[in-house]
Formats: structure tokens, C-alpha cells, sequence
């Protein structure tokens, strides 16, 4: 299995700062994904990305903004952090065998 | 809106019992995977099924893919309480090479009971 690294594991932030999830891959794999998991909603994609500069939006994207200027790394970055956004960040790769998830980010929003 | 709709959302049994969960939707799906979580980590998968009227058989789990490509289920023989977790069952949109994507379920929390 490709090694996937999240950072932070967790994190409280203020409503209306800027917030940056970083995920990291240890091995060339070209699909990588953010979804958020919250009670009741299960995982929902939030964006992903398919090759180095392509991304493309998930079905919660609002809010949430991606860049991926190397393969090994996806950045998640809430532009104004809202309470709503409080939840756990789950980033996922697609390698040879299927996906692979990371262990996640607790983010809160205070 | 859902596009994968999974059932039960909850499901307490006693150890030895056997159960199924699934997994409907409208849209057909290039593959469905099954995967289980446990609390504070992600996602592991369990399987990925791939051609419309598939079985697969891992222990005491089956799983099994619709002939449509847009249903599955999985049932889990004699469950144990060590088969307690959330399993969340995803399908795959797109195409290979384009802009491929997993969607999910909302999962079922099965708890064993000893």
C-alpha cells in the first residue's frame, strides 16, 4: 500500500481564518481526493485531483479551495473557516489496488 | 441528494446471527467497493466488484454486485463482535484516465453483540 500521511491530525481554529490540510503520498499516484465525514452525511467528496495542476470539484465544494502543485502532495484550504466546517477531513488516494485513505484531520471551528 | 442509498443506517445483532446490508442507487456504477472503519481512522477496503452479477467471498463476508451495476450487498455469515465497526459501501464514476471519482453511501454502524 502507498503511504499517505495527513497533517494535522487535529486543529481548532477561529471562525474566519484561513485554515491549510496538507496530504502527502510517498509514491506517484495520480488520483487524490478530500472528503469530509460528518454524522448522518457519511463521507462527501469535496474536491479531488487528477494529475499535477487538475482538480475538480465534489459535491461539497463551497467554501473549499485545493491546489496540488507536486504529485506527492494535496493541500485542502478552507479560505474563511465557518463552524459549519467543523468535521473530520479525510484525504484518499487511488493506487494499483484501490483507494487508500489517510487517518484524517479533526478540524473544529470555534 | 444521495446518489447511493444504504440500508440499514443502524444494526445491533447478537453474535452468531447473520445479517445483509445494502446499497441502491439509480446510477450505474464502473465498479462498488465496500470498505469498514473504525473509530478514529479511515476507510479500510474490503473488496471491489466489478462485473454486474459478481460474488466475492472473503471468510464470512459475500458480496455482491447487481447485474445493472447499480446495486450491492454484503452479508456477513455467523457475525462476531469483532466484525463491529461502520461499513460504508462506494461507487466509482467516470472513466479511467478522466475525471474519476468514489462516491459514498452513508454506512451502516453494525454493532455485535457478545
Amino acid at each position: 500500500d502507498a503511504g499517505i500521511t495527513q497533517s494535522p491530525r487535529h486543529k481548532v481554529t477561529e471562525t474566519g481564518t484561513p485554515v491549510t490540510l496538507r496530504c502527502h503520498q510517498t509514491e506517484n499516484h495520480r488520483y487524490m481526493y478530500w472528503y469530509r465525514q460528518d454524522p448522518g452525511h457519511g463521507l462527501r467528496l469535496i474536491h479531488y485531483s487528477y494529475g499535477v495542476k487538475d482538480t475538480d470539484k465534489g459535491e461539497v465544494s463551497d467554501g473549499y479551495s485545493v491546489s496540488r502543485s507536486k504529485t506527492e502532495d494535496f493541500l485542502l484550504t478552507l479560505e474563511s473557516a465557518t463552524s459549519s466546517q467543523t468535521s473530520v477531513y479525510f484525504c484518499a488516494i487511488r493506487g494499483n489496488y484501490g483507494y487508500t485513505f489517510g487517518s484524517g484531520t479533526r478540524l473544529t471551528v470555534v | 441528494t444521495q446518489l447511493l442509498e444504504q440500508s440499514p443506517q443502524f444494526l445491533s445483532i447478537q453474535e452468531g446471527e447473520n445479517l445483509t446490508v445494502y446499497c441502491n442507487s439509480s446510477s450505474v456504477f464502473s465498479s462498488l467497493q465496500w470498505y469498514r472503519q473504525e473509530p478514529g481512522e479511515g476507510p479500510v477496503l474490503l473488496v471491489t466488484v466489478v462485473t454486474g452479477g459478481e460474488v466475492k467471498k472473503l471468510k464470512r463476508l459475500t458480496f455482491q454486485f447487481g447485474d445493472a451495476r447499480k446495486d450491492s450487498s454484503l452479508h456477513i455469515t455467523a457475525a462476531q463482535p469483532g466484525d463491529t465497526g461502520l461499513y460504508l459501501c462506494a461507487g466509482l464514476l467516470g472513466t479511467q484516465g478522466g475525471s474519476e471519482k468514489l462516491v459514498f453511501g452513508k454506512g451502516t454502524k453494525l454493532t455485535v453483540n457478545p
